[in-house]
C-alpha cells in the first residue's frame, strides 16, 4: 500500500533553515509527481510546492518562492523540501503528497503523509 | 494567482441532510477543481477531482458540479462520519490554491 512518512521538522529560529524529507513506498516513485501542503495551526491547507516526476519542472507558493527548494531522489523514494531564512508564519504541519496522474503536470494529491510540524520561534 | 470563495465557512447540520457547499474562482478553470475532507489530527483526503469524478473508495453520497466559476460539493444524505471540514482546490494553474475551508458540524 501507499506510504509516505514525513521527517525532520522541529524548532527552528526565525531565519533558521531545515530540511524535510518524505520517504515513499508501496508505487513507483520515478513515476508521480509530488506535492509538500501546509497548513498552520488551526487554519486552512496552504499548497506549497510541486516538483514533476523527474524534477524537469518545479513551482511554488508565492509566500515561499526564493526561500523554498523542492527536490527529490528517485534512486531513494524521497522527497525534499529546503527551508531557508524561515518566519514565523511558516509555522505549520507539513504533508508531502503524491500526484494522482502518472508522468503528468500536477493532478489532485491522492495520497498524503501524516504530516512533520515545524515551528519558527526564538 | 487564483482566487477561491468557499462558502459557507460553517454549515451547521443533522444527520440525514442534504448540504451544499460553494467554491467560486476569480477566473475561469474548465473543470480543473478537486474536493477535499479531513477530519480533526489527520491528513485530507481526496473526495472529487475533475469537478465532478468521484474517487475510489468515495460514498456516493458525495457530488460535485459545475465549471468555469462556480463549483458545488453536495452530500445527499449526512452521516456521522461526514462531519469534517471540507475543501476545495483549483489545479488549473501554478501556483495552486485551496478555499478557506467549510467546517461542517453537528447542529
Amino acid at each position: 500500500q501507499v506510504q509516505l512518512v514525513e521527517s525532520g521538522g522541529g524548532v527552528v529560529q526565525p531565519g533558521g533553515s531545515l530540511r524535510l524529507s518524505c520517504a515513499a513506498s508501496g508505487f513507483t516513485f520515478s513515476s508521480y509527481g509530488m506535492h509538500w501542503v501546509r497548513q498552520a495551526p488551526g487554519k486552512g491547507l496552504e499548497w506549497v510546492a510541486f516538483i514533476r516526476y523527474d524534477g524537469s519542472n518545479k513551482y511554488y507558493a508565492d509566500s515561499v518562492k526564493g526561500r523554498f527548494t523542492i527536490s527529490r531522489d528517485n534512486s531513494k523514494n524521497t522527497l525534499y523540501l529546503q527551508m531557508n531564512s524561515l518566519r514565523a508564519e511558516d509555522t505549520a504541519v507539513y504533508y508531502c503528497a503524491k500526484d494522482s496522474g502518472t508522468y503528468s503536470s500536477g493532478w489532485p494529491h491522492d495520497y498524503w503523509g501524516q504530516g512533520t510540524l515545524v515551528t519558527v520561534s526564538s | 494567482v487564483i482566487w477561491m470563495t468557499q462558502s459557507p465557512s460553517l454549515l451547521s447540520a443533522s444527520t440525514g441532510d442534504r448540504v451544499t457547499i460553494s467554491c467560486r474562482m476569480s477566473q475561469g478553470i474548465s473543470s480543473y477543481l478537486a474536493w477535499y475532507q479531513q477530519k480533526p489530527g489527520k491528513a485530507p483526503e481526496l473526495l472529487i477531482y475533475a469537478a465532478s469524478t468521484l474517487q475510489s473508495g468515495v460514498p456516493s453520497r458525495f457530488s460535485g458540479s459545475g465549471s468555469g466559476t462556480d463549483f458545488t460539493l453536495t452530500i445527499s444524505c449526512l452521516q456521522s462520519e461526514d462531519f469534517a471540514t471540507y475543501y476545495c482546490q483549483q489545479y488549473y494553474s501554478f501556483p495552486w490554491t485551496f478555499g478557506q475551508g467549510t467546517k461542517v458540524e453537528i447542529k
